[in-house]
């Protein structure tokens, strides 16, 4: 167990509508990202909180969002999903140097039909 | 841009047998690697981390190698067992955005008993 967790395990949603996957990080742990990984690929970065703020985006769409929260807890949401969204969620949580370990959680399969 | 590649995409060997498995980046420019293990529909579970400065990295039966000039590193697995069958993904951390991880897509290994 790393100490990260991720909700919900599972989602199944309509295109068009819009979800929020929620991570809690590891104790101690003030950086958190995303990733998405499609079937059969390594996971692709979405975007990286840095105490409560942005400091990193990947090659996503502005319907891609997120937040941090004080306790370094993080939220990611996405507007009008598409059916490419299907797809594992990745949260990673890390401390903030540049060298540091990341640890994942356990993921959200989100299945848009 | 990074560019992260595993090869093979999937290797099948009989239990006890001593195996190596392959990543290459483009750009030698990274602050860290790290080499994850992924059980099916689940989330990472880091395995090794080898900061840019050093040359490998042990724990168990597992041994990883980074060759940074080269842009190449392995993951050695000893005596593998059955329950090691699973995907082994590496990730770099690039030197110019430190939340920015690139992922390989990972080799599925299966270790037949």
């Amino acid at each position: 167990e790393t100490g990260v967790t991720q909700s919900p395990t599972h989602l199944i949603k309509t295109r068009g509508q819009q979800v929020t996957l929620r991570c809690s990080s590891q104790s101690g742990h003030n950086t958190v990202s995303w990733y998405q990984q499609a079937l059969g690929q390594g996971p692709q970065f979405i975007f990286q909180y840095y105490r409560e703020e942005e400091n990193g985006r990947g090659n996503f769409p502005p319907r891609f969002s997120g937040l941090q929260f004080p306790n370094y807890s993080s939220e990611l949401n996405v507007n009008a999903l598409e059916l490419d969204d299907s797809a594992l969620y990745l949260c990673a949580s890390r401390t903030g140097g540049k060298d540091t370990e990341a640890f994942f959680g356990q993921g959200t399969r989100l299945t848009v039909v | 841009k990074q560019e992260v590649t595993q090869i093979p995409a999937a290797l099948s060997v009989p239990e006890g047998e001593n195996l190596v498995l392959n990543c290459s980046f483009t750009d030698s420019a990274i602050y860290n690697l790290q080499w994850f293990r992924q059980d099916p529909g689940k989330g990472l579970t880091s395995l090794l981390l080898i900061q840019s400065s050093q040359r490998e990295q042990t724990s168990g039966r597992l041994n990883a190698s980074l060759d940074k000039s080269s842009g190449r590193s392995t993951l050695y697995i000893a005596a593998s067992q059955p329950g090691d069958s699973a995907t082994y993904l590496c990730a770099v951390r690039p030197g110019t955005n430190a939340g920015k991880s690139t992922f390989g897509d990972g080799t599925t290994l299966t270790v037949k008993p």
